[in-house]
């Protein structure tokens, strides 16, 4: 069974640019989240995608986007970069329906110069 | 608004011993609570977690233990292992909000030999 992956592992981008973050969910599993993780601090919510629907979201704004695909893997935009967007950003995968643990990818650093 | 808080951010325990990470939260919606264990340039790795409708969940060395009135709960480990050193985060859930986790900033837990 093969856990949850994600690309690319770091990412150097500079202010003003776009940036496009991929993230195959586990095996079976159909609800993908996102999560921006700055340092010392703990995740934080960006939005939940089942079944290519979005179904929650967290308080970040519209230039935060995202797709999920019919095989259920993911994708994390973020338009017009700022320097505070650089972050560890978590994929997690989890079956849906159910309030169950979810499984994390290794993350993406992104570092926004 | 920090809805899931712990307030430590360090704890350092002897190899053996009980190590105990404590977590506060602000929202009573909160129905599901979970624990997860991160190493550095890893994801969050599941632990253990708890019903609202419970007050105790063990599974092998890692005890939770939830209590509503006050709002807290606690992750303890025993026996403390050399292996337990890492972050250790708490995050809670509500079924209101299809079950998007709300993280703490984490507790570094250090075992020392």
């Amino acid at each position: 069974e093969t856990g949850v992956t994600q690309s690319p592992t770091h990412l150097i981008k500079t202010r003003g640019q776009q940036v496009t973050l991929r993230c195959s969910s586990q095996s079976g599993h159909n609800t993908v989240s996102w999560y921006q993780q700055a340092l010392g601090q703990g995740p934080q919510f960006i939005f939940q995608y089942y079944r290519e629907e979005e179904n929650g979201r967290g308080n970040f704004p519209p230039r935060f986007s995202g797709l999920q695909f019919p095989n259920y893997s993911s994708e994390l935009n973020v338009n017009a970069l700022e320097l505070d967007d650089s972050a560890l950003y978590l994929c997690a995968s989890r079956p849906g329906g159910l309030n169950n643990e979810q499984f994390f990818g290794p993350g993406t650093r992104l570092t926004v110069l | 608004d920090q809805q899931v808080k712990q307030n430590s951010p360090s704890l350092s325990v002897q190899e053996g011993r009980i190590s105990i990470l404590n977590c506060d939260y602000t929202n009573s919606m909160f129905d599901y609570f979970l624990w997860y264990k991160k190493y550095p340039a890893e994801g969050p790795t599941f632990l253990i977690s708890i019903s609202s409708i419970k007050d105790k969940n063990e599974d092998g060395r890692f005890t939770v233990f939830l209590n509503k009135s006050a709002k807290h709960l606690s992750l303890h480990i025993v026996p403390s292992q050399p292996g337990d050193s890492a972050v250790y985060f708490c995050a809670a859930s509500a079924a209101d909000s299809n079950y998007q986790l709300i993280w703490g900033a984490g507790t570094k837990l250090i075992i020392k030999p």
